[in-house]
């Protein structure tokens, strides 16, 4: 059965610290893997886009790394902003269907 | 125009109402996508559409009811519904349903059935 798991549940840092949220997947075919961020009553925006060859990716502060022997993912998030607090959910693609996880609620702090 | 539009943002209706979500794309995408999310859950699909015909119907009840008058247009009609169907309802569109096409979603519609 394909899962995502993300970890941890939620996160509270203070404003300008640096955290990293897990994603760990059992999908099969892999096709891709997505990191979204979703505000509070909002859509999903989607922050970065990894196919099975690639190992890092950037979006401004936003970093995001693949090991696709381990089946595993990071976000890595530099210099926080109150405007971060969000969800934050992965999402692998298959052929064609996505799993989503659960998603990291992140609430950054003043 | 990189946008999917939902209207209304907000809608609160009884059980023996009917009324229609709407979702509109001018991405010349060709899969257009209805989830249903709960609060502190991950999306749920519950249909695609893929050149204006339905390709997935994730065994969603008949309360609810999808149409695809054009390529761009989405509508959700919903009759009958129940308390349990409050959520947020989020339309994506995708140039194919292939798992290469980034889905682009809208920012929702928050319905509360009374």
């Amino acid at each position: 059965k394909n899962q995502v798991e993300q970890s941890p549940q939620s996160l509270i840092i203070l404003e300008g610290k640096n955290c990293t949220l897990q994603c760990n997947y059992t999908v099969s075919p892999f096709s891709n893997l997505r990191w979204y961020k979703q505000d509070t009553g909002r859509g999903p925006v989607s922050l970065t886009i990894m196919t099975f060859s690639e190992n890092t990716k950037s979006n401004g502060r936003y970093t995001a790394t693949l090991d696709a022997d381990t089946k595993q993912s990071s976000l890595h998030i530099t210099a926080s902003q109150l405007s971060d607090s969000a969800s934050y959910i992965c999402v692998v693609t298959g052929y064609s269907t996505l799993t989503f996880g659960k998603g990291t609620m992140l609430l950054v702090s003043p | 125009d990189t946008e999917v539009t939902q209207t209304p943002k907000h809608l609160v209706m009884g059980m023996t109402n009917k009324k229609s979500l709407k979702c509109e794309q001018h991405m010349g995408h060709r899969a257009m996508y209805w989830y249903k999310q709960k609060a502190k859950k991950p999306p749920e699909l519950m249909f695609v559409y893929s050149y204006e015909k339905l390709s997935i119907n994730e065994s969603v009840p008949s309360r609810f009811s999808p149409e695809c008058p054009n390529s761009s247009l989405l509508n959700l009609h919903l009759h009958a519904l129940q308390p349990e169907d409050s959520a947020l309802y989020l339309c994506a569109s995708s140039q194919g349903t292939s798992g290469r096409n980034e889905q682009f979603f809208g920012p929702g519609t928050r319905l509360t059935v009374l």
